[in-house]
Formats: C-alpha cells, sequence, structure tokens
C-alpha cells in the first residue's frame, strides 16, 4: 500500500470562497483520483488527475468548479470553488501504484461550507 | 440501474454469526472487483480483491464472485463487534462503488 496524506484534514469555510486540499504520496504512483462521499452515501469519483495534463472529469463534475493540478507522480490539488453548503462533504483522494489496479484511499477531507 | 448496488441493511449479526454482503454489477466486461471497509469518520480501506470466478479466502474473509451472474459477495465468518462498519464494493476499471452495507455484530 501507500502512504498518503491530505491536509487539510478539516476546514470550515464560508459561501462563496474557494479551498484547495493537497494529497502527497509517499513514492510515485501509477494514478491518482479524487472523490467526494456525501453525509451517508458512497464515493462519487469526481476526476482523474492527470500528471502533467487536464484532470479527466465524471460527468456532473467540470474544471471551473473543481480544478485539479498534478504537478508530477507523488502530489495533486484539488480546488472546491465558489463553494455553497451543497459542497459539505469528505474529499478523497485515492492512488493505483504500478501495474494494479487497487486503489487506496488518503485520510480524507472534511469540508463544511456555512 | 445502477451500476453497482449492494443490499441494502443495515445488516445485523450475532457475535460469532457469519455475516453476508451481497453485490451486483452491471458492466458486463467488470474484470476487477474490491471489497472496502470504511469505519466511521475514517477512510475506506481495502479488504479483498477478486479477479477470477469463485472464492478468495483471507482469514476471516471470503469473497465470492459469479461473472456470469455479475454478482460478488463477502462473507465474514466469526463475526466481531469490530467488525461492525460499512462495507463498500467497487468495481473496476474505473472503480464504482456501491451505496454500501452498514453491518453491526452485536455482542
Amino acid at each position: 500500500s501507500a502512504v498518503i496524506s491530505q491536509k487539510p484534514s478539516r476546514d470550515i469555510c464560508q459561501r462563496g470562497t474557494s479551498l484547495t486540499i493537497q494529497c502527497q504520496v509517499d513514492s510515485q504512483v501509477t494514478m491518482m483520483f479524487w472523490y467526494r462521499q456525501q453525509p451517508g452515501q458512497s464515493l462519487t469519483l469526481i476526476a482523474t488527475a492527470n500528471q502533467g495534463s487536464e484532470a479527466t472529469y465524471e460527468s456532473g463534475f467540470v474544471i471551473d468548479k473543481f480544478p485539479i493540478s498534478r504537478p508530477n507522480l507523488t502530489f495533486s490539488t484539488l480546488t472546491v470553488s465558489n463553494m455553497s453548503p451543497e459542497d459539505s462533504s469528505i474529499y478523497l483522494c485515492s492512488v493505483i501504484r504500478g501495474n494494479t489496479d487497487t486503489q487506496y484511499f488518503g485520510p480524507g477531507t472534511r469540508l463544511t461550507v456555512l | 440501474q445502477k451500476e453497482v448496488e449492494q443490499n441494502s441493511g443495515p445488516l445485523s449479526v450475532p457475535e460469532g454469526a457469519i455475516a453476508s454482503l451481497n453485490c451486483t454489477y452491471s458492466d458486463r466486461g467488470s474484470q476487477s472487483f474490491f471489497w472496502y471497509r470504511q469505519y466511521s469518520g475514517k477512510s475506506p480501506e481495502l479488504i479483498m480483491s477478486i479477479y477470477s470466478n469463485g472464492d478468495k479466502e483471507d482469514g476471516r474473509f471470503t469473497a465470492q464472485l459469479n461473472k456470469a451472474s455479475q454478482y460478488v459477495s463477502l462473507l465474514i465468518r466469526d463475526s466481531q463487534p469490530s467488525d461492525s462498519a460499512t462495507y463498500l464494493c467497487a468495481v473496476s476499471s474505473v472503480m464504482r462503488f456501491g451505496a454500501g452495507t452498514r453491518l453491526t455484530v452485536k455482542p
């Protein structure tokens, strides 16, 4: 498995502001993903973070709202832009290492938007 | 039809019993299947992966896969209170998660 850290672990933000979440892995990984988990719900894939190119977004998620960067093989950021209370959720990064397709999850960022 | 469906739960079993969790999926081309456990307030952690039809055992956990019927299940033998969590079924390649089944093991 990989050691994955996320910053911040939690935050409370005001409506209309933006928050950038960082995901750091202890070694190079093949793929990185961002998920959202709303209260009492399962995980929903937001996008695949591609190293050196634009992220691949799932249906219902757009770059203007959730810009993603992945400057190298161990780091990615997700920004939640122009937040509203509906964005209150846990945001999780996950990684795949090597030639497997097993995903390992970071500890998550709990976001509350007032 | 949802891509990955799990029995809705919640599921309650007495300590020492077998807990059975089921999952069906819609994409016949899926090749990889995973079970994750998620404790309240924590991120999902991998329990098992399974790729071939049949059973795969790891300690008290057994995953079963039937691609013809498009279902995958997880059996937990000798259930312990520490097994109380939400169990998520996931189907690759672009991983889709089921809604999860909340399991409670009563001492």
